[in-house]
Parts: structure tokens; C-alpha cells; sequence
């Protein structure tokens, strides 16, 4: 299995930011993904989920209206599309893969993480 | 402020038995499982214990998890310098319809 983030690094505030992650190693839509991220010397925060159909999605409380998560099965790529981004955004963003295909419930961990990516505001 | 408690720092000597508490609510640790997961600095995290008590392979055995009401605990015996990293607590809430973290414990060996 293997979860490679990709895209632009730094962006100014009020801006928008799309990131990629392209997976490989496992059969891609059947497996809900997720964004996690961490701000500097602080700890994980779950930003967002989307099922492996691609048909249901979540957000937290911080980012939702304001991030978009979606997933292309046919290139087993995710993205989160970032937009009014404010220096609080600033994080390492990594691409988890879940243990089942969809979001919600118990006995959903994420079991596979990408190495991250670092988003900066300023 | 983390929707699920834990303690910022534990510590141990080699050797010794070290738990770390994470504490929630009926919404999150009363009503679905707990996963825990290891991160040494600089590198990304990785999973440690998943829907309670069980192991990823690869996980040694002193390493265990359980869960009691609204308060689930992850035990490391046989303390080991490799052991030193943070430790976070993660599970469903059904309140807030999504993932909610611990703010993670830092475990230093003494």
C-alpha cells in the first residue's frame, strides 16, 4: 500500500489550495479515505471522510463549508479542495485509507497513512 | 481542546508497565471502539491498536488496549527505549458525525 500527497505547499490567507493523493497497492474503491492533519507541535486532527463509493462525505466542525473532499475511483486518487483558507489551516495533511468502505460507525480505523504534506498559510 | 482526554506526558523506566487513560463521553468511547496510534517525530502516525484490544501484525504483545464505560487505556509492558514517542486515542463520535482524537501523550523512557 502506498499514499503519496502531492500539491502546492503555500498559499497566502482568504486563498484556496487543492490537494492530491494517489493511491496504490489496494483495490481503491473499496475503502472509505480520509484527511488528517497536524499543525506544528501540535496533535491529529480529523479533518474529513468520504465513503468508497464516493456517495457520502464528512467534515469537521473547522473546516466544513469551506473544504471539499472528493475521490476519482477510475485513477484511485483523493482530494481535498481548500478554499478561504486562514493561518489556522496550517498543518501537515496526510491521506489515510480506512479499514472499511464507508465512514461512519465502529471498528473504523485507519490502518494505512501517506507521509504528509505540509500546507502553509501565510 | 480535545473531545477525548489524555494525559500530555507519561514516563517510565526500562522494564516497567506504563498505561495511558483516554477519557471521552457516551457519544464517542461509550458507544463505539477505540484505536490507538503511535508517532515518533518527524514521521507520520501509524496504527498501534485498533477496536479495542487487537493488534496489527507486526505489533508486539506488550502492547494492549481495553476500554471501561467512557474511558479506554492503552498498557505498554516491558517498557523499551524504542517505545518513546507520542500516543494518541482516536474514535466515531456520534454527536459530532465524524473522527475525534486525543491530544496525544508524549512517553519518554527514562
Amino acid at each position: 500500500v502506498q499514499l503519496l500527497e502531492s500539491g502546492p505547499g503555500l498559499t497566502h490567507p482568504g486563498g484556496s489550495l487543492r490537494l492530491s493523493c494517489a493511491a496504490s497497492g489496494f483495490n481503491f474503491n473499496n475503502y472509505a479515505m480520509t484527511w488528517v492533519r497536524q499543525a506544528p507541535g501540535k496533535g491529529l486532527e480529523w479533518v474529513s471522510g468520504v465513503s468508497g463509493s464516493g456517495g457520502s462525505t464528512y467534515y469537521s466542525d473547522s473546516v466544513r463549508g469551506r473544504f471539499i473532499i472528493s475521490r476519482d475511483n477510475s485513477k484511485s486518487t483523493l482530494s481535498l479542495q481548500m478554499n478561504s483558507l486562514t493561518a489556522e489551516d496550517t498543518a501537515v495533511y496526510y491521506c489515510v485509507k480506512n479499514w472499511k468502505g464507508v465512514v461512519a460507525g465502529s471498528r473504523n480505523y485507519f490502518d494505512q497513512w501517506g507521509q504528509g504534506i505540509l500546507v502553509t498559510v501565510s | 481542546q480535545s473531545v477525548l482526554t489524555q494525559p500530555p506526558s507519561a514516563s517510565g523506566t526500562p522494564g516497567q508497565r506504563v498505561t495511558i487513560s483516554c477519557s471521552g463521553s457516551s457519544s464517542n468511547i461509550g458507544s463505539n471502539t477505540v484505536d490507538w496510534y503511535l508517532q515518533v517525530p518527524g514521521t507520520a502516525p501509524r496504527l498501534l491498536i485498533y477496536s479495542v484490544n487487537q493488534r496489527p501484525s507486526g505489533v508486539p504483545a506488550r502492547f494492549s488496549g481495553s476500554t471501561s464505560g467512557t474511558s479506554a487505556s492503552l498498557a505498554i509492558s516491558g517498557l523499551q527505549s524504542e517505545d518513546e514517542a507520542h500516543y494518541y486515542c482516536a474514535t466515531w463520535d456520534d454527536r459530532l458525525n465524524g473522527v475525534v482524537f486525543g491530544g496525544g501523550t508524549k512517553l519518554t523512557v527514562l
